[in-house]
């Protein structure tokens, strides 16, 4: 069956550290892979998007990468600031079919300062 | 823009009644609607898709009956919990897409709903 891994652990890192999280899976060939921010009892946010064509995009500090043939996402907060404290979400999607969106469970990070 | 409005936010009711929850895209016409659950330290768990108009389709497992989804407009769609038990107490989120819900199209979520069923 399809699997959507994200580390179930807390990341915690030092403010102005890069923060890197994983997103990996299997059994399945997404054609497009978002990444959402949710903070505790909260919607998630969207932050990115990624298509199965493209090996990397940047927005402002953040970066996502996208590896198919590793099956991985990488998902990386430069100058990693105490507001970035919250769990990302990583989604992915095919192209057939109804493209829903299926997410992962999430890794929570904790900046301090 | 892209604002989701879900309301209420918390809700405690007692076993058996039933409890609506709304959600509205509020500047922008959302073609699409999702409900989601998610349990603590779970992931989203979609229950069901609903176009303006038309019925909602559930995912494998959710009871149609017991949560009754409706899509009346292109702005709102209901989630109502029907004799609600202690084991629907969950956190219900909504979200909204303006292209169908494509996965290369993002998804903008409402705050979520709190129930709790005593």
């Amino acid at each position: 069956s399809q699997k959507i891994e994200q580390n179930s652990e807390a990341l915690n890192i030092q403010e102005g550290k890069t923060a890197t999280l994983t997103c990996n899976y299997t059994n399945y060939s997404p054609a497009y892979l978002q990444w959402y921010r949710q903070d505790p009892g909260r919607g998630p946010v969207f932050l990115l998007l990624i298509r199965e064509n493209e090996k990397e995009k940047r927005k402002e500090r953040l970066k996502v990468t996208f590896d198919t043939t590793l099956k991985q996402s990488l998902f990386h907060i430069t100058a990693s600031q105490p507001a970035d404290s919250a769990t990302y979400l990583c989604a992915l999607a095919s192209n057939t079919g109804f493209q829903k969106l299926v997410f992962g469970t999430g890794t929570r990070l904790l900046v301090s300062p | 823009g892209a604002v989701v409005s879900q309301h209420p936010s918390r809700v405690i009711c007692k076993s058996g009644t039933s409890v609506k929850i709304e959600c509205r895209s509020l500047d922008f016409q959302a073609t699409t609607m999702f409900w989601y659950r998610q349990f603590p330290k779970q992931s989203l768990m979609l229950m069901a898709t609903s176009n303006e108009g038309s019925k909602a389709t559930y995912e494998q497992g959710v009871e149609k009956d017991k949560f009754l989804i409706n899509h009346a407009s292109l702005t709102l769609s209901t989630l109502t919990v029907t004799s609600a038990h202690p084991e629907d107490s969950s956190f219900y989120i909504c979200s909204a897409s303006w292209a169908g819900g494509l996965g290369n199209s993002p998804l903008h979520f409402g705050n979520g709903t709190r129930l709790t069923v005593t």
